[in-house]
């Protein structure tokens, strides 16, 4: 099974809008890391923003914002007034290190971004 | 966060010839992490490198094909050998909580991006 699920292969937002980017996780673990990436067209991948499994406000950094609702096992990326640098892939991601026994963390198919002017 | 840089940013290579690709952090870091993406995928984790003992690997890549070294806390370089068009991708390497600062966040390097011919 898929243990990180992407549901929307590319979104588009208005420029100055706000975008949700949607992710479903499926782990056993209690303890766990929720992760967001940006990946521009140059290929690196940028961290955006984490949310702990046991954190209990939902994490915010700046326009990004992650909203965590642990019953249903999502992690939703909100972002604010969007600007055309927010164009690019998002990755959501999943850590389980008591599962895994390593630091691994598993990604999403990713969503392609586009902000219209 | 830690600067992590990666040389080279991008290599065109022959098949059958081999390429090492170094990953240097401004900050020592206990683990560190190689991943590989392949054209229009996800991020895949290759090894993790621990300073002073061997990678550990994941299932579907192989020591031979892709060594590793990890001669101290800021540095790792990562060989991928023998090369074939199929190990065209973006090679990126990864550490977690740089700054020892107790967080959990996940950082990548620029990575590199190899076509083979």
């Amino acid at each position: 099974a898929q243990k990180i699920t992407q549901t929307q292969p590319g979104m588009f937002v208005q420029e100055k809008e706000a975008v949700t980017l949607d992710c479903t996780y499926d782990t056993s673990d209690q303890s766990y890391g929720l992760f967001w990436y940006k990946q521009p067209s140059s290929g690196e991948m940028i961290f955006l923003i984490y949310q702990g499994s046991y954190d209990e406000q939902n994490a915010t950094e700046g326009r990004y914002s992650l909203n965590f609702q642990k019953a249903r096992k999502s992690a939703n990326l909100v972002i604010s007034a969007s600007q055309l640098g927010d164009s690019a892939m998002y990755f959501c991601a999943m850590r389980e290190p008591y599962q895994t026994g390593a630091n691994n963390l598993f990604f999403g198919t990713g969503t392609r971004l586009t902000v219209i002017p | 966060s830690a600067v992590i840089s990666q040389k080279p940013s991008r290599d065109i290579c022959q098949r059958g010839t081999s390429l090492t690709i170094q990953c240097q952090v401004d900050s020592q870091v206990t683990m560190m992490f190689w991943y590989r993406q392949q054209p229009g995928q996800s991020l895949t984790l290759i090894a993790t490198a621990n300073q002073g003992s061997e990678a550990t690997y994941e299932s579907g890549f192989v020591i031979d094909k892709f060594p590793i070294s990890r001669p101290n806390l800021t540095f790792s370089t990562l060989t991928v050998s023998n090369m074939s068009p199929e190990d065209s991708s973006i090679y990126l390497c990864s550490v977690e909580d740089p700054g020892n600062s107790g967080s959990d966040e996940q950082y990548f390097g620029p990575g590199t991006r190899l076509t083979v011919t």
